[in-house]
């Protein structure tokens, strides 16, 4: 059984400001990792994804993410934050192998003030 | 390129009618995913059809299937649909498969309200 723990359901921050969104999981196999960036009425994005091979990940608008397999996380980074960058944000589990069942964390809302 | 599409985008329906929800991949995808995403639950995944075969499976009761057709197409039915059965569904698509190699491309969702 795998589970995601986003730790902050919201996370408020000013334009051009570093933020760091959080992600735990817990997992008896190996797994891969992913983020999705999802904007008011629409469907999901995804923002960047952990296979294997280097645990720092770069992805789309930005963003990247660092693979820590001690301390079971897959946090998200951005250095300067811009107001189109509000958004929910959900970090999702996979077993690694050929069964692709992804199990999501609840998500963070990113509100970017001005 | 056209991106995921789904149909109809809103539904509104009556416990314990079903309904069939559409999602037309990607031209050149063979794998079509779908998710349901509710306030108390989150996402959640369904299942996956690839090449007309489902694949994976999410915890759904039986209510809950799908199909896929040889152009890729697929469909989604609820049957005795129930108030928490409301929630927006959401459609992705990839090429070869959701293995977690395949980047998937999500459609804007059909949002369903159950009465």
């Amino acid at each position: 059984a795998q589970s995601v723990t986003q730790l902050d359901s919201q996370v408020p921050v000013f334009e051009e400001a570093p933020v760091e969104l959080r992600c735990n999981y817990s997992s008896s196999v190996s797994v891969y990792l992913f983020w999705y960036v999802q904007y008011p009425n629409q469907g999901l994005q995804l923002l960047l994804k952990y296979l294997s091979g280097s645990t720092l990940v770069k992805g789309i608008n930005g963003f990247e993410a660092e693979f820590n397999k001690s301390q079971t996380s897959f946090h998200l980074r951005k250095p300067s934050v811009h107001i189109s960058d509000t958004a929910e944000y959900f970090c999702a589990v996979s077993p690694s192998g050929g069964s692709y069942i992804p199990t999501f964390g609840r998500g963070t809302s990113l509100i970017v003030h001005p | 390129k056209a991106g995921v599409t789904q149909t109809p985008r809103y539904l509104i329906k009556t416990r314990g009618q079903q309904v069939t929800l559409s999602c037309s991949p990607i031209s050149g995808h063979r794998s079509v995913s779908w998710y349901q995403q509710t306030p108390g639950q989150g996402l959640q995944f369904l299942f996956e059809y690839f090449s007309e075969t489902q694949r994976n499976k999410g915890n759904f009761p039986g209510r809950f299937s799908g199909r896929q057709f040889s152009n890729s197409r697929s469909e989604m039915n609820v049957s005795t649909l129930e108030l928490g059965d409301s929630a927006l569904y959401l459609c992705a698509s990839s090429k070869e498969g959701a293995g977690g190699v395949e980047t998937q491309y999500f459609g804007p969702g059909t949002r369903l309200l159950v009465l």
